[in-house]
């Protein structure tokens, strides 16, 4: 059975380019969850989904970003236009049904420069 | 708030020697605790959890977990570490009647020969 995927495993890009990155989480899994780990400092949550609703996005750090989980399948996050601070490891885990167990993806690293 | 503190940001074992790392959370009602152990390049993969049942919590790999909620404690510790436990840790709490884990910053543990 595949894991938890995500694209592109790094990203560098200039401040005020824009980057979408794409997750996609175990086949079956409604829920979907989007952490954001700045250098040194704790993984912090941003948003989940559950199927194509967004349950909670208290997270999320300013209307920069922008996630989308379109049927429920696979989820986006965008960063439009990307700042400085946006760097750092973004990881996408998924969960099924009322299951504590997260499985995570590799993450996608992303360096703002 | 921080409601997951991981007290070593860095612990340092010989191979073979026992591991201890802390971690203490904050929630006054018996949540769920889980640790999680990221090798570099990898995805976060589950340990093991505590969902109310025993306070002593086998895990993965010989790794085992005590809820202590008088000292509102969950280290994971190990008898005997081995070079391939060398990786980064976290503890992470998920409150009752939440659906969003809440981690620590994470404690790289480094395994000399």
């Amino acid at each position: 059975e595949a894991g938890v995927t995500q694209f592109p495993s790094h990203s560098v890009i200039e401040k005020g380019q824009t980057v979408t990155l794409r997750c996609d989480p175990i086949s079956g899994h409604d829920n979907l969850y989007w952490y954001r780990r700045v250098m040194g400092k704790e993984i912090k949550f941003l948003l989940h989904f559950v199927k194509e609703s967004k349950q909670d996005e208290s997270g999320m750090p300013n209307n920069r970003f922008l996630a989308e989980r379109t049927g429920g399948t696979y989820s986006t996050l965008k960063v439009q236009p990307a700042e400085l601070e946006d760097s750092g490891v973004y990881f996408c885990a998924s969960s099924q049904g009322t299951s504590e167990k997260l499985f995570f993806g590799s993450g996608t690293q992303l360096s703002v420069l | 708030a921080q409601s997951v503190t991981q007290l070593d940001s860095h612990v340092s074992v010989s191979e073979g020697t026992p591991v201890l790392l802390r971690c203490n959370y904050s929630s006054s009602y018996s949540p769920s605790l889980f640790w999680y152990v990221q090798h570099p390049n990898k995805g976060l993969q589950l340990l093991l959890k505590y969902t109310s049942a025993a306070t002593l919590v086998k895990g993965i790999n010989g790794f085992e977990a005590e809820f202590k909620k008088s000292e509102t404690s969950f280290h994971l510790t190990k008898p005997s570490a081995h070079m391939s436990d060398a990786a980064e840790y976290f503890c992470v709490e998920r409150r009752r009647g939440s659906y969003i884990p809440t981690f620590g910053r994470g404690t790289s543990l480094i395994v000399h020969p």
